[in-house]
């Protein structure tokens, strides 16, 4: 069965440095999206993304975020300088439409660390 | 705007016995509702989803839940607990059906199975 998958599965970066967490949705899905879940909080909605183009984003998805599908499989999430508040668990889910709506499909996450 | 109210942070029945985890939500629309489960160190998983069709829904694995409006309530059942099922359940609310918006999480149940 087809899934979502996740890299790295852990990362580890210094404040202030770059980071891109890479996925790859469900080859028919057609809108992807970016969660993130902090230790111990809610699982917390970043960014949805069609046709190329961001469709709907939440206020933690600042200008310090961005998303990008550079070829026809990848989707990433880059991070420009990290902060330690950044330090969570990141997952990449893409959606196909049903006979009763969409159905989103998650990622295994990639744990990302700032120290 | 949409929320989700899980009741319970830990819920531990004995195997062979009946799962009961509690949802309450809050949604301005005919809302779409999914409970997610979550294995240690693995992806979200969709159990089941309601959509405006039946409200009594069946999931995989044996787990059902009914979507009650006079009562706001999305609870997650089971007639039979087994060790497997051990894992952390999100309820999780879409006012457009989870195509272009995120998902609203619960902070989730985190399921105990004692033998």
């Amino acid at each position: 069965e087809p899934e979502v998958t996740q890299t790295p599965s852990h990362q580890v970066t210094q404040m202030g440095q770059e980071v891109i967490l890479r996925c790859v949705p469900i080859s028919n899905h057609l809108y992807f999206y970016w969660y993130r879940q902090i230790l111990g909080q809610k699982v917390e909605f970043l960014v949805s993304f069609y046709n190329n183009e961001i469709s709907e984003k939440s206020e933690i998805f600042d200008d310090q975020f961005s998303v990008e599908r550079p070829d026809g499989s990848n989707f990433t999430l880059k991070i420009r300088s990290t902060k330690l508040e950044d330090s969570a668990m990141y997952f990449c889910a893409s959606s196909v439409r049903r006979a009763q709506g969409y159905e989103q499909y998650f990622g295994p996450g990639t744990r990302l660390t700032v120290t | 705007a949409q929320s989700v109210t899980q009741l319970d942070s830990h819920v531990s029945v004995s195997e062979g016995t009946p799962v009961l985890l509690r949802c309450n939500y809050s949604s301005s629309y005919s809302p779409s509702l999914f409970w997610y489960v979550q294995h240690p160190n693995k992806g979200l998983q969709l159990l089941l989803k309601y959509t405006s069709a039946a409200t009594l829904v069946k999931g995989i694995n044996g787990f059902e839940a009914e979507f009650k409006k006079s009562e706001t309530s999305f609870h997650l059942t089971k007639p039979s607990a087994h060790m497997s099922d051990a894992a952390e359940y999100f309820c999780v609310v879409s006012d457009s059906g989870g195509g272009a918006d995120g998902l609203t999480f619960g902070k989730g149940t985190h399921l105990i199975i004692q033998p």
